[in-house]
């Protein structure tokens, strides 16, 4: 069964830094490209970036290029997206999903994980 | 970028009535990229339609997608009140980013 464990809700002041994680399971971590979606408060879905464990190759938004990192640590199937300094503006759920298609990035999020609920209040 | 329109922001319907979900797509789709999303409040999305018209393993029937170029549908052909949710279509053509429309909320009466 595949299954995407996300980290818990973050609390953080404005210009520290953070890293949520998303532990995958029950499929070939290294052969699916996997990715981040923000949803801010009430808001929609915005596709941020994803990318692929097999040889960390990353495809980001324009919107989202250097505000966030994507990376992989593969010894333990988890993706990871990460904050050098937030900003109010970053408070949103972050959902990490697989794409569908083994290789290829073209293709649909088949697999979600819960969320994590990332809040940036001084 | 691909930017989608999708309309009408909400529906209001009864249960055992059809629903009709539209997409436009800013510029025509070579490829039927296009999947539909359901999320529920409180909950992460999930895939429902994929390719415009291909249901996942375990999606119901009444759920059905079509369209091609700029223009796809969503079809829920006899509401239940579990469909009430935000209903999201995505295009993952082959060039990323990714892009999703704003979303259709569907209230169950």
């Amino acid at each position: 069964e595949v299954q995407l464990v996300q980290s818990g809700a973050e609390v953080k002041k404005p210009g520290e830094s953070l890293r949520i994680s998303c532990k995958a399971s029950g499929y070939s971590f290294t052969n699916y490209w996997i990715g981040w979606v923000r949803q801010m408060p009430g808001k929609g879905l915005e596709w941020m970036a994803i990318i692929y464990p097999g040889d960390s190759d990353t495809r980001y938004n324009p919107s989202f290029q250097g505000q966030v990192t994507i990376s992989v640590d593969k010894s333990i199937s988890t993706a990871y997206l990460q904050w050098s300094s937030l900003k109010a503006s970053d408070t949103a759920i972050y959902f990490c999903a697989k794409i569908m298609s083994a290789g290829w990035y073209g293709a649909p999020f088949d697999f979600w994980g819960q969320g994590t609920l990332v809040a940036v209040s001084s | 970028e691909i930017v989608l329109t999708q309309s009408p922001g909400t529906l209001s319907l009864s249960p055992g009535e059809r629903a009709t979900l539209s997409c436009r797509a800013s510029h025509i789709l070579s490829n039927p990229y296009i999947a539909w999303y359901q999320q529920k409040p409180g909950q992460a999305p999930s895939l429902l339609i994929y390719d415009a018209s291909n249901r996942p393993t375990g999606i119901p029937d009444r759920f059905s997608g079509s369209g091609s170029g700029t223009d796809f549908t969503l079809t829920i052909s006899r509401l239940e009140p579990e469909d009430s949710a935000v209903y999201y279509c995505h295009q993952f053509g082959s060039s990323p980013p990714g892009t999703f429309g704003q979303g259709t909320k569907v209230e169950i009466k």
